[in-house]
């Protein structure tokens, strides 16, 4: 079974600097999905950034950027020039391609608290 | 409106009532989803509904009771919960759950559920 770990639960930044978030996986599979989704005190999740596994580009969405390292199996996310809006939880999140039964699993880490300082 | 619409936003509940989380998507998806947020755990999938059939049930207690009446609402029916059922209620829809793409899951606010 997959499994996803985040071995930060909080973290903060100041504004404006930059703060690493960490996720590592555990699979057997070649090709999968990964994904940062961010749930802000509204506590609507909110897709940050996906990385496609067969994909060596590490994917970027403005001041969010991933460093992704299948070999190690490790996808941490990047906030450049973090902002008070980027207080949120974090999660990280595994999603295998399709199984024989036609339905999808994606796998949650149990996320990071991150808090931007003004 | 658009996007994912989640009621009660909040809901206290003692264990012998019965009551029901509503979720409406306004996206023209295909696929909800029912997930469980608890305490310092991650996420659990609990049921996927594709095209108003039960696709996922995620060997969730039985009084838990979704329905999906069609594409754009999902309901679950809560009966005789126990307090370790207090978690925050997700929904969620996605265009396509048979996609091996990576959907890209667009979630409501949740229902904050106590159980007394």
């Amino acid at each position: 079974a997959q499994t996803v770990t985040q071995s930060q639960p909080e973290m903060s930044v100041q504004e404006a600097e930059t703060v690493t978030l960490s996720c590592t996986y555990d699979t057997s599979e070649n090709n999968y999905y990964l994904f940062w989704y961010k749930q802000p005190p509204s506590r609507q999740m909110i897709l940050v950034i996906r990385q496609e596994a067969y994909k060596q580009q590490n994917a970027t969405e403005n001041r969010f950027s991933v460093n992704f390292q299948k070999a190690a199996k490790s996808f941490s996310l990047k906030i450049s020039d973090s902002q008070l809006g980027d207080t949120a939880m974090y999660f990280c999140a595994f999603l295998n391609p399709l199984t024989q039964g036609g339905s999808e699993k994606l796998v949650f880490g149990k996320g990071t608290k991150l808090t931007v300082n003004p | 409106e658009t996007g994912v619409t989640q009621t009660p936003r909040h809901l206290v509940m003692g264990m012998t009532n019965k009551k029901s989380l509503k979720c409406e998507q306004h996206l023209g998806h295909n696929a909800m989803y029912w997930y469980k947020q608890s305490a310092k755990k991650p996420l659990e999938l609990m049921f996927v509904y594709s095209l108003e059939e039960r696709v996922e049930n995620n060997s969730v207690p039985s009084r838990f009771s979704p329905e999906c009446p069609n594409s754009s609402h999902l309901f679950l029916h809560l009966h005789t919960l126990q307090p370790e059922d207090s978690a925050l209620y997700l929904c969620a829809s996605s265009q396509d759950p048979a996609r091996a793409g990576g959907e890209k899951l667009f979630f409501g606010s949740g229902t904050q559920l106590s159980v007394l």
